[in-house]
């Protein structure tokens, strides 16, 4: 069935340093790339996505590149703070079943 | 005007109970899911409705009854409350914006922590 593979699984970056997470998924439909963040006890929000036409997209220190070839997608953070510190997940969309299919989460700690 | 929302936040029942989870959102979207959040975080689909039809249905137990009044309304009924139940539900909506757009980002409700003793 679909599946999204995500790491790290933690992950901890001294203040001013870059964070990269990778997923990869298995549809091959998967059509829509979307990365969430979950602050401690709160919903996950939308902090960037991409379409499986356009290959990287880019949001001031937030950065994501899909390779449709190879199904691997990756979210960069750079130069980053303290309040970046949450649980961001990965997910892959195929209009085709009507579901988002996430990543198991990267617990991100930027250390001050 | 909170674009989707749960109720009850807090959900504390005893094994064996029913409880029902309420979600509504003012977004005019036409799909709906039902998501669990385990303690390890992990985000499982549970149900997905379109336009009040159940789309997804992910080899949930059958104690998990969703119902969909109309397109703004997606309630989850559990029966039967096992200790295992005990987790974060969210409720989230998306919508398809034309075929030249595709699908947009879902947005997900507060979450609803339900604990069984």
């Amino acid at each position: 069935g679909e599946n999204v593979e995500q790491h790290p699984s933690t992950l901890s970056v001294q203040e001013g340093d870059s964070a990269v997470i990778k997923c990869t998924y298995s549809d091959s439909a998967s059509n829509y790339f979307p990365w969430y963040k979950q602050e401690l006890g709160k919903r996950p929000q939308l902090i960037i996505d991409i379409r499986s036409n356009v290959g990287e997209k880019k949001d001031q220190r937030i950065a994501v590149t899909l390779n449709k070839t190879a199904k691997h997608f990756s979210l960069h953070i750079t130069e980053t703070q303290p309040e970046d510190s949450a649980v961001y997940f990965c997910a892959a969309f195929s209009s085709g079943t009507y579901k988002y299919i996430f990543g198991t989460g990267t617990r991100l700690k930027v250390l001050a | 005007d909170t674009a989707v929302s749960q109720t009850p936040k807090y959900l504390v029942t005893q094994m064996g109970n029913d409880k029902s989870i309420k979600c509504e959102q003012n977004l005019g979207h036409d799909t709906m899911y039902w998501y669990k959040q385990d303690s390890k975080k992990f985000l499982k689909i549970m149900f997905s409705y379109n336009n009040k039809e159940l789309i997804i249905n992910e080899t949930v137990p059958n104690r998990f009854s969703p119902k969909s009044p109309d397109k703004a309304h997606l309630n989850l009924h559990i029966n039967s409350l096992e200790l295992g139940d005990s987790a974060v539900y969210f409720c989230a909506s998306s919508q398809e914006f034309f075929r030249t757009v595709g699908w947009t980002e879902a947005f997900f409700g507060q979450g609803t922590r339900l604990t069984v003793v």
